[in-house]
């Protein structure tokens, strides 16, 4: 049971980027997922979040507005649209599953191996 | 908000040893309290959730206490794969805060 992702790599401030992310061994579609990010050096942060149908999405506050949380629960498929990018969003972001574990505790079970996004002049 | 705040930040150990890691939160978070272990390049693994349960397959040398506001997260005997860092994150309320990580180094 695996997240697989793709897309990240680099760009100037002000631009855009999108990641991708699918999940490999089980169905994503059954899943609230987040997306995580760590800045160099830094430790782990949540940046956005959807339900499992995609109905509902949240928002640090920090990206709101120009980050955009989506999923293709046919092609088993979660994104991350960011825009208007700046230093600040230089950072691995891991697209992570979510489960209410002994149906009462929220936990993130399973993590992407991280997708490296730099933001530089 | 609520702060997490996990010590030490740093923490050399040999293998075999017993270490203890501390967490704790800036207000009662009775036991939402989630481990996680990063290797370098890695995403995190959870290791244990609701402050004491072990996740399925993480060894038994890993053990969670703690309630309210303060947590342990203890590995004993240290295993050379153990060298990573760990991290606390609450899960009390929806902003599932995280503490700044604990490097355990040889």
């Amino acid at each position: 049971v695996q997240v697989v992702k793709s897309g990240g790599g680099e760009t100037q401030p002000g631009g855009s980027l999108r990641l991708s992310c699918e999940g490999s061994g089980f169905s994503l579609s059954r899943y609230w997922m987040y997306w995580v990010r760590q800045a160099p050096g830094q430790g782990l942060v949540w940046v956005a979040r959807i339900n499992s149908d995609g109905s509902s999405t949240g928002y640090a506050d920090n990206v709101k507005g120009r980050f955009t949380i989506s999923r293709d629960n046919a092609n088993n498929a979660l994104y991350l649209q960011m825009n208007s990018l700046s230093a600040e969003d230089t950072a691995f972001y891991y697209c992570v599953r979510y489960r209410l574990l002994g149906e009462l505790f929220p936990a993130l079970d399973r993590w992407g191996q991280g997708i490296r996004v730099t933001v530089s002049s | 908000d609520i702060q997490m705040t996990q010590s030490p930040s740093s923490l050399s150990a040999s293998v075999g040893d017993r270490v203890t890691i501390v967490c704790r939160a800036s207000q009662n978070i009775n036991n939402f309290l989630n481990w996680y272990q990063q290797k370098p390049g890695k995403g995190p693994e959870l290791l244990i959730f609701a402050a004491t349960t072990l996740q399925t397959g993480v060894p038994s040398r890993f053990s969670g206490s703690g309630s309210g506001t303060d947590f342990t997260l203890t590995i004993s005997p240290l295993q050379p794969d153990d060298f990573a860092t760990y991290y606390c994150q609450q899960s009390f309320t929806s902003s599932y805060s995280f503490g700044q990580g604990t490097t355990l180094q040889i």
